[in-house]
């Protein structure tokens, strides 16, 4: 089956403690994609990659690194969580020659305490 | 100004209904137009994609675009219980090589029987 897997899918952790949320994607996408998801802003973009080794910033980076070492891995790390990025995040990856709509993984509900 | 606009709603409709949903967006730059669906505690589902304005049928879904006054819509025809979700209207501007999804907060609909 299609799909992108993010895991955990439910994270509580403490501030300042390092954490990385995993997505993996087995369509041979080549763009993925990081978004938060936060009441009354909606999706919000985070990082992207267009390859492997090539990414970049999208609207709401700032306390956030990825890294694309292998096409299907997307991994989201945040070096010293904060309160402010309790949210929803999403992972997800499109062909750039499909229909242009991304396919989204089941998301992962992170807690900063 | 938020770059693309949506009512929250929530909206609440008797089964059967034609349900309107809507967005309006601020940058004429901006060229496909997607609507996205996402259940609760799922990621968001492609639904329907467009690039010109005019029409787009599938199903019980119409895609409509208005370029000129910037305003896109989607309706559901016979609404059905299982169309219960928050509806997220996107768009995607031609620079970026269509990397970056810009979305609207989503509208939250819910059909009873």
């Amino acid at each position: 089956e299609a799909q992108v897997t993010q895991n955990p899918r439910y994270l509580i952790t403490v501030t300042g403690k390092k954490l990385t949320v995993t997505c993996s994607q087995n369509m041979n996408h080549e763009y993925m994609s990081w978004y938060r998801q936060d009441p009354g802003l909606g999706l919000r973009q985070i990082y992207y990659s267009m390859n492997v080794e090539v990414t970049d910033k999208g609207d709401v980076p700032e306390g956030y690194k990825v890294s694309r070492k292998e096409k299907r891995n997307f991994p989201l790390i945040l070096e010293s969580p904060s309160p402010n990025q309790t949210s929803l995040y999403f992972c997800a990856s499109r062909d750039p020659f499909g229909s242009g709509g991304y396919t989204f993984g089941s998301g992962t509900r992170l807690t900063v305490v | 100004q938020k770059e693309v606009e949506q009512d929250p709603g929530p909206l609440s409709v008797p089964e059967g209904a034609i349900v309107s949903l809507n967005c309006t967006y601020s940058n004429s730059a901006f060229q496909y137009f997607m609507w996205y669906r996402q259940y609760s505690r799922k990621g968001p589902e492609l639904l329907m994609y467009t690039y010109s304005s005019g029409n787009k049928e599938d199903g019980r879904f119409t895609a409509q675009v208005d370029k000129s006054s910037k305003y896109i819509s989607l309706f559901i025809r016979d609404s059905q219980p299982s169309d219960s979700a928050t509806y997220l209207c996107a768009t995607v501007p031609f620079s970026g090589g269509y990397n970056k999804l810009i979305f609207g907060a989503g509208t939250r609909l819910a059909v009873h029987p």
